[in-house]
């Protein structure tokens, strides 16, 4: 079946810190590819998403390549902020926004 | 736009006790999701509503658990008798549907279940 591998966490870094957050799949046919956001007290927000290979999504300042050769989704962000500190999951789907599949998050930890 | 609301935010309950949560998606959204966060673990996927009929409920564990969306809008997930593994957080998601097409799913702020 569908599955998400991401690094596990937490990844502690200092304000303007480079950041990448790895993430594989497993999947079938050509799966759409998300990355989702949540903050401390709030409900999972859709940060980006690729729909198929060498797609870019990007948003904030996060970006992700979907990797088709490499079956990979790494998010990175240039220069990480306080307020970036949240958990972070990858995720997958077998079509647009169905049946979502995630990883187990990332906990990013940003110091001032 | 209003958000995807759930309630309650929190219950403590006892094992073999039954509980019931809430959840009003953004209106007009037809499909409705419920998901299961245990902690550590990414949400999962328990049910999947598109208007008040059912498109996916293979993970849901039907013994202890039932949704139901009668009306098409809210739904509630039940829970009856508890057990402590069902200690999770409850997720509810919502989008819309579009010529045949599903849309971003919007989640809630969650239930946090805890059995004792």
């Amino acid at each position: 079946g569908n599955s998400v591998t991401q690094m596990e966490g937490p990844v502690t870094l200092s304000e303007e810190a480079f950041l990448t957050i790895n993430c594989t799949y497993t999947a079938t046919g050509y799966p759409s590819l998300f990355w989702y956001v949540q903050y401390p007290g709030e409900g999972l927000q859709l940060l980006l998403k690729a729909t198929k290979a060498d797609d870019k999504g990007s948003n904030k300042g996060f970006e992700a390549t979907y990797r088709k050769e490499t079956t990979s989704f790494h998010l990175e962000k240039g220069s990480v902020q306080v307020s970036d500190s949240a958990v972070y999951f990858c995720a997958l789907s077998d079509r647009s926004f169905q049946k979502l599949v995630f990883g187990t998050g990332t906990r990013l930890l940003v110091s001032p | 736009e209003a958000g995807v609301a759930q309630s309650p935010r929190y219950k403590i309950i006892e094992k073999r006790q039954s509980v019931a949560f809430w959840c009003n998606p953004i209106s007009g959204h037809a499909t409705l999701y419920w998901y299961q966060q245990i902690l550590g673990q990414g949400p999962k996927l328990l049910i999947q509503f598109q208007n008040n009929g059912v498109v996916d409920d293979s993970q849901l564990p039907k013994d202890r658990f039932s949704a139901e969306r009668l009306k098409g809008v809210d739904s509630t997930l039940k829970i009856q008798p508890a057990k402590l593994e069902d200690s999770a957080v409850y997720l509810c998601a919502s989008s819309s549907w579009v010529a045949g097409a599903y849309n971003e799913q919007f989640f809630g702020p969650g239930t946090r279940l805890t059995v004792l």
